[in-house]
């Protein structure tokens, strides 16, 4: 079946430290792969998404490039904040799949002063 | 606001106990889902729809049913609460992008915290 394998956590960074997340997949078909963000108390918001090898998903200073050939989409971020404080998920949607998500378990980010 | 709105935020039941979880959005969405959160487990789908009068299991449904009568609603139900539906669960809805053939993100709800005892 469809999987996600997040680097586990905690990640503790120091304020404009650069920031990688490994999240590498496996799917039967072409998937679709996103980023999501999830702050304290609050539900998931899509933090970037790619639907094609080589794309590159940005947003709010984070990037993530569809590579297929090692079945990863890593998030970066060249300088973090404390706000980036969150947890982040990666994803993926089969296409014919009923737009289901297949999630990781996540990756807790603490950034500090 | 547009959005997914999900009610309660927070309930504690106890074991037998039966309820429904409401979920809503206004943005005119397909599908819908229920995810489940557990710590150091991430999200699991429960049921999902994709569209009014179709629903379908996902990777946990057991101890859930689930209707979509509207495109607007998808309520959760828990026919007999456990212990171990005690979680977070979280509701999304997205459309379908056109032409990329259902890759697109969802939008999610702010939770329900249940707690069952």
């Amino acid at each position: 079946g469809d999987s996600v394998t997040q680097m586990e956590g905690p990640v503790t960074l120091s304020e404009e430290a650069f920031l990688t997340i490994n999240c590498t997949y496996t799917a039967t078909g072409y998937p679709s792969l996103f980023w999501y963000v999830q702050y304290p108390g609050e539900g998931l918001q899509l933090l970037l998404k790619a639907t094609k090898a080589d794309d590159k998903g940005s947003n709010k200073g984070f990037e993530a490039t569809y590579r297929k050939e090692t079945t990863s989409f890593h998030l970066e971020k060249g300088s973090v904040q404390v706000s980036d404080s969150a947890v982040y998920f990666c994803a993926l949607s089969v296409p014919g799949g009923g737009n289901k998500l297949t999630f990781g378990t996540g990756t807790q980010l603490k950034v500090e002063l | 606001n547009a959005g997914v709105t999900q009610t309660p935020k927070f309930q504690v039941l106890k074991t037998g106990q039966s309820m429904t979880l409401q979920c809503a959005q206004d943005m005119n969405h397909e599908y819908m889902s229920w995810y489940r959160q557990d710590p150091g487990m991430g999200l699991r789908l429960i049921h999902y729809s994709v569209g009014a009068g179709i629903t379908d299991q996902g990777e946990v449904p057991n101890g859930y049913n689930v209707s979509r009568s509207t495109t607007e609603d998808f309520p959760l139900r828990l026919l007999s609460a456990a212990p171990s539906q005690t979680s977070v669960y979280f509701c999304a809805s997205s459309d379908v992008e056109p032409g990329q053939g259902g890759a697109y993100g969802y939008t999610f709800g702010s939770g329900t915290r249940l707690t069952v005892v």
